[in-house]
């Protein structure tokens, strides 16, 4: 049963480009959970949804930023326009019920040039 | 002020110490998670605890709901247990919102 997989690994963009990084959460999960750790600091909570349903996205930036979680495929966090302050290391986490044991995913780092 | 803090930041010991990480936390929480994460990058997830105490191998964790207060011990500590140790408090029973320390950066020292 494999874990969180979360690609890219590592991914540079220039600024004002688009970043989609992507999440497949554990077989039968059906919660995915997006956090990210700027340099230097703690992880944030960005985004919950459920399939096809965004929960809760009360940590995401208000604008650039946005996610999905469709009935078929994987999870997808969006940044356009990205500029330096989005470099950062975005983990997706997954569970299989709100409430059961959550798990993460080996992070996706980005770098913006 | 963070509402979850951790203690020590930084911990330097010799392999075969016995490890004492602690978390307060002021959010009312239905359970507290320990993490991992390794130089890396990668988080894994050690306990998701609500009351009492875990134990998995060298590992043990406590909680004390009316101190809003946790501990993560390592016994008989190894350099592979070397990482960032993260507390995080979860609200509505353990996921979605996380709230995290951050983290104490533990090194074992052959």
């Amino acid at each position: 049963n494999a874990g969180v997989m979360q690609n890219p690994r590592h991914l540079v963009r220039r600024r004002g480009q688009e970043a989609r990084l992507r999440c497949s959460p554990m077989k039968g999960h059906s919660h995915v959970y997006w956090y990210r750790q700027l340099p230097e600091e703690g992880l944030k909570f960005m985004v919950y949804l459920q399939k096809e349903n965004i929960i809760d996205e009360s940590g995401m930036p208000k604008e650039r930023f946005s996610a999905e979680f469709p009935k078929e495929g994987p999870s997808i966090l969006r940044i356009q326009q990205v500029v330096r302050g989005d470099s950062a290391a975005y983990f997706c986490a997954s569970s299989p019920a709100q409430g059961g044991t959550i798990y993460f995913g080996e992070g996706s780092w980005l770098t913006v040039v | 002020k963070n509402e979850v803090e951790q203690s020590p930041q930084n911990l330097t010991a010799q392999e075969g110490e016995f490890i004492t990480i602690n978390c307060s936390y002021s959010v009312g929480i239905s359970a507290l998670h320990w993490l991992q994460q390794h130089p890396g990058g990668g988080i894994v997830s050690l306990f998701m605890l609500s009351s009492g105490k875990k134990k998995h191998g060298r590992l043990i964790a406590t909680i004390n709901i009316q101190e809003k207060h946790s501990s993560l011990h390592i016994t008989a500590s190894h350099p592979r247990d070397s990482a960032v140790y993260i507390c995080a408090a979860g609200s509505n029973f353990g996921n979605e919102k996380l709230t995290f320390g951050t983290g104490t950066r533990l090194t074992i020292i052959p």
